[in-house]
């Protein structure tokens, strides 16, 4: 079965700490896209990143950076120096392209991130 | 702006009653994706179109239903609702009918039923 894993439900920080996000993910296919998503408290989905499966290198993009271990199933998610303006909900979601289900993103619960000053 | 649009922000309805929510892709893009929010569920998909045509079906109720229109909008219709169907409801486009370049993300519809 697909299925997007976040074992943290809620992580608090203070600010300037680093922190990392989990995520664990099953799938029977080859090919598929790794994303991760934030929710802010006004509640938009906001896109952070897409991997594919193909391409295990890690990416860093500004005070983000993104570890993805096919060996694990992992597609770990860091902040660094962490900053107020980061507290959110962090989704992390699976893409398949599998039989009539082409497409749709499977998400994670989702970790609520705190970072206090 | 992420350049999908769904309207009504919000929505206040009472049980039983129903309800039409209704999306705007980003322009160029054909995929419509539906997704429903809530406390107990999180994000679920509920169903895709791509041109006009449904694509892929995910945990939709029965008295839940959709379709993309040659305009290339969306509207997803609740019917008989329930206390339960409170969420928050987000559509998505993209421009390739699995996804592969990404999927952007309107701010959504809160519902609430009371």
């Amino acid at each position: 079965a697909q299925k997007v894993t976040q074992a943290q439900t809620e992580i608090s920080v203070v600010e300037k700490e680093d922190v990392t996000l989990d995520c664990v993910y099953e799938t029977r296919d080859t090919t598929y896209y790794l994303f991760w998503y934030k929710q802010p408290p006004s509640g938009e989905l906001v896109f952070l990143i897409r991997r594919n499966s193909f391409d295990e290198q890690n990416e860093i993009s500004g005070r983000y950076s993104w570890n993805f271990q096919k060996s694990t199933s992992s597609f770990n998610f860091t902040i660094t120096a962490s900053q107020v303006v980061d507290s959110a909900v962090y989704f992390c979601a699976l893409s398949e392209n599998y039989g009539g289900s082409q497409g749709n993103l499977i998400f994670g619960k989702g970790t609520k991130l705190s970072v206090k000053p | 702006d992420s350049g999908v649009t769904q309207t009504p922000k919000h929505l206040i309805t009472a049980t039983g009653q129903r309800v039409t929510l209704r999306c705007s892709p980003r322009s160029g893009d054909l995929s419509v994706y539906w997704y429903q929010q809530s406390l107990d569920q999180g994000l679920q998909f509920l169903i895709q179109y791509y041109n006009g045509e449904e694509r892929a079906k995910g945990n939709i109720l029965e008295r839940f239903s959709a379709q993309q229109f040659p305009d290339l909008h969306s509207e997803l219709n609740l019917s008989s609702l329930e206390l339960g169907d409170s969420a928050l409801y987000f559509c998505a486009s993209s421009s390739h009918p699995g996804g592969d370049y990404g999927y952007t993300f309107g701010s959504g519809t809160r519902l609430t039923v009371v």
